[in-house]
This record gives structure tokens, C-alpha cells and sequence, in this order.
């Protein structure tokens, strides 16, 4: 199974500030890559997939990057609503996996 | 827009089964399939498998074959995943979500609560 890690696993921001995760897969994924925000007791959000699409309906702060192994996720401005965990998952092969998580408090 | 309404939460003594809905409703036109995913109390997101709400068509992750089964009634919109002999490490919040095509998944159902204990 395709193994993905993210880092940093947990950050402390405030409200405006500039967030960066990165996310590594084992083995290249093209960009086959989403991203979601869980806020806590609530379902995954996706918010970008094919690395760097962003969904309709979602903030432009929110952008992807990235192809083959390495892909970040950038919010370019922290909203109150941000403080969540982040987690990117590939679909590029069965099983689906998802990274441990980015927990931003 | 297409919504996923999971069914209530359940409490199973280990060795028993579960079986959670996902009814689909909105837009349920077009071509897609409804992933089941588990993400146990302060955990990490766990894929199951899915199941082709049109043809039936399943694919499970290695870990659950031969014990998952997930099924539909394509008359009421609605998947089933069902798991036997739990334990407590089945104890987790279980979601079905779509995938449409070849993209992420989205939207998901609220989230089914299953605890396991004697």
C-alpha cells in the first residue's frame, strides 16, 4: 500500500497567519492527491483534489501544490474556522490511504 | 447536490455484528460509487472499501476481505456496510462518502458511532 506521511504533525497559529503542510507519498502518485479539513466531531471537508484543484464552494486562502511524491497545502490566511485537522489521502491505487494528519490549534 | 444520512449509533457486545446505512438523496444522478471509511477515537481515517450503488459492484481493502460485506437496495438509494465478529479495535466512527468519477471524496454522511464492549 502506498504509504503517505505529512509534517508538521501538530503547529500552534493564530488567526491571519500563513500555514504551510507538506505531504510525501512512497511512491509517485502523479497528482493524484486530495485534501480535507476536519473539524472536531465533524465528517472530512474536502477541499482540494487532483493536488492543486480547489473544490467549488471553498476559500481561495486554500491552495495545493505538488506532483509525483511531495504536495503541500497552503492557507494563506488562518480563519476561526481553520483550527481543525488536515489530512491529504491518494487515490491513485486501491487501498485508499491517508496521511496521519495535521493538527492546527 | 447529493447528501449521505448514515443511520444512528450502536453499541454491540464483541462477536456480534454491525450493519450501518447510508442513504443517498438530492442528486443522485451520474456515475459514482460510496466509500466506506472508519477513523477510530482520536485516529487517523481507515479505508474499508466501497460498493457500486447501481450495480452492486464491491471492492474491499485486503484487511477486511472475507469479513466486510457491503450491499445495496438501489430502490430506496441506500448502502449498507456490514461487519461481523467485532471486537473492541472495531470500535470507531464509520462514514460512507462518494467518490464521483476519478476525484476525492465528497460529500460524506455525518458518521455512524460504533462502540464494542462487554
Amino acid at each position: 500500500a502506498i504509504q503517505l506521511t505529512q509534517s508538521p504533525s501538530s503547529l500552534s497559529a493564530s488567526v491571519g497567519d500563513r500555514l504551510t503542510i507538506t505531504c510525501r507519498a512512497s511512491q509517485g502518485i502523479s497528482s493524484d492527491l486530495a485534501w480535507y479539513r476536519q473539524e472536531s466531531g465533524k465528517p472530512p471537508k474536502l477541499l482540494i483534489q487532483g493536488a492543486s484543484i480547489l473544490v467549488s464552494g471553498v476559500p481561495s486562502r486554500f491552495s495545493g501544490s505538488g506532483s509525483g511524491t511531495d504536495f503541500t497545502l497552503t492557507i494563506s490566511s488562518l480563519q476561526p474556522e481553520d483550527f481543525a485537522t488536515y489530512y491529504c489521502h491518494q487515490y491513485n491505487a486501491y487501498p485508499f490511504t491517508f496521511g496521519p494528519g495535521t493538527k492546527v490549534d | 447536490q447529493l447528501h449521505l444520512v448514515q443511520s444512528g449509533a450502536e453499541v454491540r457486545d464483541p462477536g456480534a455484528s454491525i450493519k450501518v446505512s447510508c442513504k443517498a438523496s438530492g442528486d443522485t444522478s451520474g456515475v459514482y460509487v460510496i466509500h466506506w471509511l472508519r477513523q477510530a477515537p482520536g485516529q487517523g481515517l481507515e479505508w474499508l472499501g466501497y460498493v457500486n450503488p447501481k450495480s452492486g459492484g464491491t471492492n474491499y481493502a485486503e484487511k477486511f476481505q472475507g469479513r466486510v460485506i457491503m450491499t445495496r437496495d438501489a430502490s430506496i438509494s441506500t448502502v449498507y456496510m456490514e461487519l461481523p465478529r467485532l471486537t473492541s479495535e472495531d470500535s470507531a466512527v464509520y462514514f460512507c462518502a462518494r467518490r464521483y468519477g476519478s476525484t476525492g471524496l465528497d460529500p460524506w454522511g455525518q458518521g455512524t458511532l460504533v462502540a464494542v464492549s462487554s
